[in-house]
């Protein structure tokens, strides 16, 4: 299986809240783990990334954990601001054939309200 | 800096028509991809290259065909447009060598209506 399950697909918070974005995998073969923010108009950039021996990492405001049993794992963002409004993407990436393979969480559109 | 660049920005086609996408990066990056992005399903792979000369097919090939004459180009091509085609397409090159760890960076999109 190739799929990254992300959910939800859109999300509502208030300025200072902690929006959670959580995705799932099953092929145990991915190793590496990045999330992707995008702007309207923009094409997507690397937020963070974390590999499946680290259980969290975080980057400023942004916490990615990790649950490799589970084969899941999240992004947290702390104090959310409406400069956050964005569409996020996680994705699970392996080596196949001599190349990255990236797939690709189908999106979370979020809303910061100030 | 200018990273990776996509043109046309926007384009409206009609059916049966071609076009050739072009995407270019200066960060001396061995692979690159084309992705098309489509509402509720994220990215997906059209071709990718990993390196001057070389191309492969990646999830969605059919109905494109790609190029990569020099290291820094990647062209995409629709030799027939077909309104399924309708779509955002990115374009994104990474560093070479397999590493799985290496992130992706994208251009900033071409908006494609195929009418």
């Amino acid at each position: 299986q190739q799929q990254v399950k992300q959910s939800p697909q859109s999300l509502i918070v208030q300025k200072g809240g902690i929006p959670i974005i959580n995705c799932a995998y099953e092929n145990t073969a991915f190793d590496y783990f990045p999330w992707y923010q995008q702007f309207p108009g923009k094409g997507p950039a690397l937020l963070i990334a974390i590999r499946p021996d680290v259980s969290e990492k975080k980057e400023g405001r942004f916490t990615i954990s990790f649950n490799k049993s589970a084969k899941q794992f999240s992004l947290h963002i702390m104090d959310s601001q409406p400069g956050d409004s964005a569409t996020y993407f996680c994705a699970a990436s392996r080596n196949s054939g001599g190349y990255q393979k990236v797939t690709f969480g189908t999106g979370t559109k979020l809303q910061v309200i100030p | 800096n200018a990273g990776v660049t996509q043109t046309p920005k926007f384009r409206v086609l009609k059916t049966g028509q071609s076009m050739t996408l072009l995407c270019a990066q200066d960060m001396n990056h061995e692979y690159m991809y084309w992705y098309r992005q489509d509402p509720g399903m994220g990215l997906r792979l059209i071709h990718y290259s990993v390196g001057e000369g070389t191309t492969a097919k990646g999830e969605v090939p059919d109905g494109y065909n790609v190029s990569r004459l020099k290291k820094q180009n990647f062209l995409l091509g629709l030799e027939s447009a077909a309104p399924s085609q309708t779509s955002v397409y990115f374009c994104a090159s990474s560093y070479r060598r397999g590493a799985s760890n290496q992130p992706q960076h994208f251009g900033d999109g071409t908006r494609l209506s195929i009418l």
